[in-house]
């Protein structure tokens, strides 16, 4: 199975940096996903990751290391309308379902 | 492009009776659809993947006599939920997949659920 571990909640100030982690134990996956969930809708895709590494995409980053089960998103330069929910998901070997982390809630303040 | 609807946006009814969401893409067929259910401040929990033309496979726990889901063409799956009570009361949000568009899952606005 998959236990797809995130902070439940974080809080960072405007223009700063911040790195959510995402932590799984899982059989094996084609890919592990990020989105971004604004309260009451739905969740929007940022990022994804086969190979480890990093996946840099304007002010949102995604790491990956396989062998030590664990994943990052960053995103830099803050904006208040970066508070939302973060979710990673993985995408098991031989399936096209998603399955979620726990979610970090992000706020934002000025 | 990418883009996916659900209906109603919203919908509170009684104990017992029995709601239809559904989840349609817009701009490209959907090959397979995907149901999920999040409760406040908790994260997606998958309940159940469609393929047109096929059953639903449901996921460990999710009952499949009281959450019916059709897949009748590309572009709509509907999921209804039967004899409906208050712990069912949760956001429905749907996703759909064109294998052609690559892995990403493409997310409907959801649907509140309210059951009195």
């Amino acid at each position: 199975g998959q236990n797809i571990d995130q902070p439940t909640e974080m809080t960072a100030t405007e223009g700063a940096i911040v790195q959510i982690n995402c932590t799984y134990q899982t059989s094996g996956f084609n890919g592990l996903f990020w989105y971004q969930q604004h309260a009451g809708e739905a969740p929007t895709f940022l990022s994804y990751n086969v190979l480890d590494g990093l996946e840099e995409k304007g002010r949102f980053s995604s790491f990956l290391s396989r062998s030590k089960g664990y994943s990052y998103l960053l995103l830099k330069e803050l904006q208040m309308k970066d508070s939302a929910s973060y979710l990673c998901a993985v995408s098991p070997y031989n399936t096209d379902k998603l399955i979620f982390g726990t979610g970090t809630r992000l706020q934002v303040f000025p | 492009g990418a883009v996916v609807s659900q209906h109603p946006s919203w919908v509170i009814c009684k104990s017992g009776t029995s709601v239809k969401i559904e989840c349609r893409s817009l701009d490209f067929q959907a090959t397979t659809m995907f149901w999920y259910r999040q409760f406040p401040k908790q994260s997606l929990m998958l309940m159940a993947t469609s393929n047109e033309g096929s059953k639903a496979t449901y996921e460990q726990g999710v009952e499949k006599d009281k959450f019916l889901i059709n897949h009748a063409s590309l572009t709509l799956s509907t999921l209804t939920v039967t004899s409906a009570h208050p712990e069912d009361s949760s956001f429905y949000i749907c996703s759909a997949r064109d294998v052609a568009l690559g892995s990403e899952q493409y997310f409907g606005p959801g649907t509140r659920l309210t059951v009195t």
